[in-house]
């Protein structure tokens, strides 16, 4: 069975500081990677999703993730982060070997940008 | 009403009681489904629904019972619970059930359920 680890819980930093969230999966085969964000108080929402191709992901908000196949890792990282960026981070895998649209979630990181 | 929307937002109940979570999506996807959030544990997959039928159930105790009268509404109806379901409720839906590209689950903004 497929599993996603998150390795910060909890992040604290300040405005225009760099950002890296870590996210490594278990599974052998052609997986599909999401990042989904949930800001305070709003819905899970898509930030960005790797499916094929170019392995540097681009999202919304200035975020972008790199698939490493060798490391089972899909990162997230933003270059400067701004307060508005408080928000929980889950990293999520479809193995798609897996019959259909079936999303594993990691645990998520808190993340909190201190004005 | 855009997106997904589920009521009722807070629900409080007892052991014995029998209450239902209800999801609606205004999106025109044909999947829809449910998850559970716990404190301090990863989002996991309950139920899936594609074109009103059933394609997952991912080991759930009975005494969630899912129901699904069309693709735009998904019901979970509860029955004798126990206080370790307490949890976040969530419900997504996508244009199928299938893995591909641009099948992205949209989340509604969940149902925080405590079980007395």
């Amino acid at each position: 069975a497929q599993s996603v680890s998150q390795h910060n819980h909890h992040v604290i930093l300040s405005e225009a500081a760099s950002l890296e969230l870590g996210c490594n999966y278990s599974y052998g085969g052609t997986v599909n990677l999401f990042w989904y964000v949930q800001y305070p108080g709003q819905h899970l929402q898509l930030l960005l999703k790797y499916f094929s191709g170019d392995p540097l992901v681009k999202g919304i908000k200035g975020f972008e993730a790199e698939f490493i196949k060798s490391k089972f890792s899909f990162n997230l990282r933003k270059p400067s982060v701004q307060w508005s960026d408080t928000a929980e981070y889950f990293c999520a895998v479809n193995a798609q070997a897996a019959a259909g649209n079936k999303l594993t979630f990691g645990g998520g990181t808190r993340v909190l940008v201190k004005p | 009403e855009t997106g997904v929307t589920q009521t009722p937002r807070h629900l409080v109940m007892g052991m014995t009681n029998k209450k239902s979570l209800k999801c609606e999506q205004h999106l025109g996807h044909n999947a829809m489904y449910w998850y559970k959030q716990s404190a301090k544990k990863p989002l996991e997959l309950m139920f899936v629904y594609n074109f009103k039928e059933q394609t997952e159930n991912n080991s759930v105790p009975s005494r969630f019972s899912p129901e699904c009268p069309n693709s735009s509404h998904l019901f979970l109806h509860l029955h004798t619970l126990q206080p370790e379901d307490s949890a976040l409720y969530l419900c997504a839906s996508s244009q199928s059930s299938g893995g591909t590209a641009n099948n992205e689950q949209f989340f509604g903004p969940g149902t925080r359920l405590t079980v007395l």
